[in-house]
Parts: C-alpha cells; sequence; structure tokens
C-alpha cells in the first residue's frame, strides 16, 4: 500500500527561524508535488519537482527531491507569519493519480 | 485563481437530504478529481474521471456517485445525508490536452464547496 508520510505534522516556529518539512513516500515516483493551504481556503501549488536531485525555491521556501532515498524536503529559511499555513506533499506513483500526504500545519510566531 | 470553479460555495442541508455539487475544470483538462476535507480524516481522494469516464476510485461512499460530463463539467451527488459527511469538498483538474510534461499530472484545485448538514 502506498504511504506518503510527512513529518512533522504539527509544527510552530518563531520568526526568523529556519526548519525543514520531510516527505517520505513508499513507492516509486517520478516527481512530486508541494501544495500550500490557508485555513478555510484551497489548496495552491507551490512546486513541482520532477527528477532526482531536483531544487527549487521561492522566495523564503526551498524544495529539493532524493528519488533514491523517496524524500522530498520543504525548507524554510528564515519563517516569516505569511508562512503560516498547511503544506501539503504529493506524488504521482505510477503515472497513476496523485497521492497526498497528512498534511503540516505550520505556525510562525512572532 | 486555478481556473476551477466550484458551486456552491456554501451549502447547509438537513440529514437525509440529498445535495449537488457542481466543479468546472480549467479549460482545457480533462480530469476531474473530488476530494473530502474533514477535520478529523484530512484530505481524502473519493473519486477521479477521465474525458467523461470513471478512471480512479477512493475512499467515495456508496451514498456518494459522481458524473462528467461531454463538457467536461463534473457533479459530486451526495445522498442520504449524515452529520459526519459534514466537510470541504474540493474539485481538482489536471491532464491538460496542450502543455508541458512538468504539470500534466498536477492537479488545480478549485476554492471548495463547504456543506454543513445539520
Amino acid at each position: 500500500e502506498l504511504k506518503v508520510e510527512q513529518n512533522p505534522l504539527f509544527l510552530s516556529m518563531q520568526e526568523g527561524k529556519n526548519y525543514t518539512i520531510y516527505c517520505n513516500y513508499s513507492t516509486t515516483s517520478d516527481r512530486l508535488y508541494w501544495y500550500r493551504q490557508d485555513p478555510g481556503k484551497s489548496l495552491e501549488s507551490l512546486f513541482v519537482l520532477l527528477s532526482n536531485g531536483a531544487v527549487k525555491q521561492e522566495g523564503r521556501l526551498m524544495a529539493s527531491l532524493d528519488t533514491k532515498a523517496r524524500l522530498s524536503t520543504l525548507h524554510i529559511t528564515a519563517a516569516v507569519h505569511d508562512l503560516s499555513a498547511t503544506y501539503f506533499c504529493a506524488v504521482v506513483p505510477n503515472n497513476n493519480d496523485m497521492r497526498f500526504g497528512a498534511g503540516t500545519r505550520l505556525t510562525v510566531k512572532p | 485563481d486555478s481556473g476551477v470553479t466550484q458551486t456552491p460555495k456554501h451549502l447547509i442541508t438537513a440529514t437525509g437530504q440529498r445535495v449537488t455539487l457542481r466543479c468546472s475544470p480549467r479549460s482545457g483538462d480533462l480530469s476531474v478529481y473530488w476530494y473530502q476535507q474533514s477535520l478529523d480524516q484530512g484530505l481524502q481522494f473519493l473519486i477521479q474521471y477521465y474525458n467523461g469516464e470513471e478512471r480512479a476510485k477512493g475512499n467515495i461512499l456508496e451514498r456518494f456517485s459522481a458524473q462528467q460530463f461531454p463538457d467536461l463539467h463534473s457533479e459530486l451527488n451526495l445522498s442520504s445525508l449524515e452529520l459526519g459527511d459534514s466537510a470541504l469538498y474540493f474539485c481538482a483538474s489536471s491532464h491538460r490536452t496542450s502543455g508541458g510534461f512538468e504539470h500534466y499530472n498536477e492537479q488545480f484545485f478549485g476554492p471548495g464547496t463547504r456543506l454543513t448538514v445539520l
């Protein structure tokens, strides 16, 4: 059975600090996606990672993919309050349907 | 704005009733997905349609059904509603006929329909 596990599920951090969210998946997937969801809102696509070693950055967020380890990371640099949201990773096993992790609820405190 | 539209935005109804949620995918997208998001269950995949045909089924109850019409819009029908069906229901679309490989499977989400069953 396919598993997509995010760690941690809840993260409270102070502004200005750095932290990493991890996404492990149990089957082969040649791409990985990160989404952001604000409370009560829809999911917004952040990154698409297509190959082993792929790294993408947008502002204070940087995502990377290691397909051999079946691991993706979402690194937050110098967190600000606006980054408070729930972050989901998702994989596409065997070119089938996207499967989501449980989400990491991030709270950035002043 | 993802280009995916959903109606209605909010729906309040009573137990035992039946409701229909509607989704219009992004222009050119062939696939429509339905998800249920509740506080205790997270984001649950319900069902996918591709170009009018059912392609994949997730944790969809027998009381729920969906279809995709020739114009590619989709409807999710929820019947014999229970209190536990209260949730956010999202539609997403993907598999655009044009565009690159990178975004082929990427799902774009609509704003959701918040269903409250009283």
